[in-house]
Order: structure tokens, then C-alpha cells, then sequence
């Protein structure tokens, strides 16, 4: 399978403990994005990389929140002193850059759930 | 502010018959507009995209229609097919202004009968 590859696809953590999410972007993609999802919304974008660089994010991205992209392949989302409302669905995209288009290709997904 | 609107929550429509997703957008800079369909438990999957220079782009039972003047753009499913039962996300861009984020619509729920 070539497709985005997230892990892992379920986590449960406590209150205040930090997680950490990594996503694997189809091979020959150069643009990788993470978005977030919650019940009865449609994905809300979060940040994201152009090969290893991070050149949009959002103001959802809480302080709390850091995402790395080190060489330019996989990216890794880390969520400090978790929060329940941090609860949702963390999805991450890859496109390739070519003009006129941002065509994202999503992965499965890691829910995450703050208890 | 909800930039891309999806009025309608849910839609059921019988098999053979079109399907018409709808989509309204506020934001005047978006110019390339996505449709991606999402099963539960999956992530999103890309279906078919329009740019703003055009009205209408067709990829096999789907057609999506683009009207600039009204904000608005549609996706047509013909036949529908008890397979495309799933939520359906209307995204948009403003690449021209050097965006690359999609912005989604909350979905809509489509429902094929067989």
C-alpha cells in the first residue's frame, strides 16, 4: 500500500500526558499537511510542510501543539499536556506541488481521546 | 465563519438516481474547489476538483459544477449507487493567494437505497 500512512490509529491518554503522532506521506509527495476533526465537522486545517519546511499554520495551533518534518519525509505531531478538548480525529495529507492544483491525499486518521 | 456551508446535513436518494450534493463559499479568493468523500473510520478520499476558470468538470458517474457569480458548486452522482453511501466534503483553496490549506464544509450525509 502507497497511500498516507498515520500511527497509531487509536489513542487513549490521560489528562495532561503528552502524545506524539507521526504520519508517513506517499513517497514522491513534497507537501504534507495535518488537519483535525471533530463529531459533525468537516476537517479544520492545522499546519502545514513543504518538503521540510513549515510555511502555514493555523491559529488552532495551540502553543501546546508542534509538528516537525526533519527531512522532508515523514512528520510527527506532538500535543503537550494533552486537554480534553483535544479530543478528535488528527488526519494528515500529502499532495505533490504542481500547478494549479492541491489535490491531498489523507490517511486514516489517529483518533485521539483525552480521559 | 463558516467559509464553505453544506445547508443540507443528510440527503437519501434511490438507487439509479442522480445524486446532487450542494456547496455555497463566502470567500471570493477561493479558486480551486474539491469534493472528497468519507467513509466512517476512514480518512477523506479525493473524488474530483474544479478550478475557477472553469464551470463544470466531469470524472465518470460524477460531475461537478462550478457557478462563480452565486458561490456556489455542485456534485452530481449518476447513477447512484448503494456503494456511494457515505459524507460527502465540499473543500476549497485560494492557491492564487498562496494558500495551500483546504477549507471544508461540515458534510453531507448521502444515503443511496437500493
Amino acid at each position: 500500500d502507497t497511500g498516507v500512512s498515520q500511527d497509531p490509529r487509536h489513542k487513549i491518554t490521560k489528562r495532561g500526558q503528552n502524545v506524539t503522532f507521526r504520519c508517513d506521506p506517499i513517497s514522491e509527495h513534497n507537501r504534507l499537511y495535518w488537519y483535525r476533526q471533530t463529531l459533525g465537522q468537516g476537517p479544520e486545517f492545522l499546519t502545514y510542510f513543504q518538503n521540510e519546511a513549515q510555511l502555514e499554520k493555523s491559529r488552532l495551533l495551540s502553543d501546546r501543539f508542534s509538528a516537525e518534518r526533519p527531512k522532508g519525509s515523514f512528520s510527527t505531531l506532538e500535543i503537550q499536556r494533552t486537554e480534553q478538548g483535544d479530543s478528535a480525529m488528527y488526519l494528515c495529507a500529502s499532495s505533490l506541488a504542481r500547478g494549479g492544483n492541491t489535490e491531498a491525499f489523507f490517511g486514516q486518521g489517529t483518533r485521539l481521546t483525552v480521559v | 465563519d463558516q467559509q464553505v456551508k453544506q445547508n443540507s446535513p443528510s440527503l437519501s436518494v434511490q438507487e439509479g438516481r442522480i445524486s446532487i450534493l450542494n456547496c455555497d463559499y463566502t470567500n471570493s479568493m477561493f479558486d480551486y474547489f474539491l469534493w472528497y468523500k468519507k467513509y466512517p473510520a476512514e480518512g477523506p478520499t479525493f473524488l474530483i476538483s474544479i478550478s475557477s476558470i472553469k464551470d463544470k468538470n466531469e470524472d465518470g458517474r460524477f460531475t461537478v459544477f462550478l457557478n462563480k457569480s452565486a458561490k456556489h458548486l455542485s456534485l452530481h452522482i449518476v447513477p447512484s449507487q448503494p456503494g456511494d453511501s457515505a459524507v460527502y466534503f465540499c473543500a476549497a483553496s485560494a492557491l492564487q493567494g498562496g494558500s495551500e490549506k483546504l477549507v471544508f464544509g461540515k458534510g453531507t450525509k448521502l444515503t443511496v437505497n437500493p
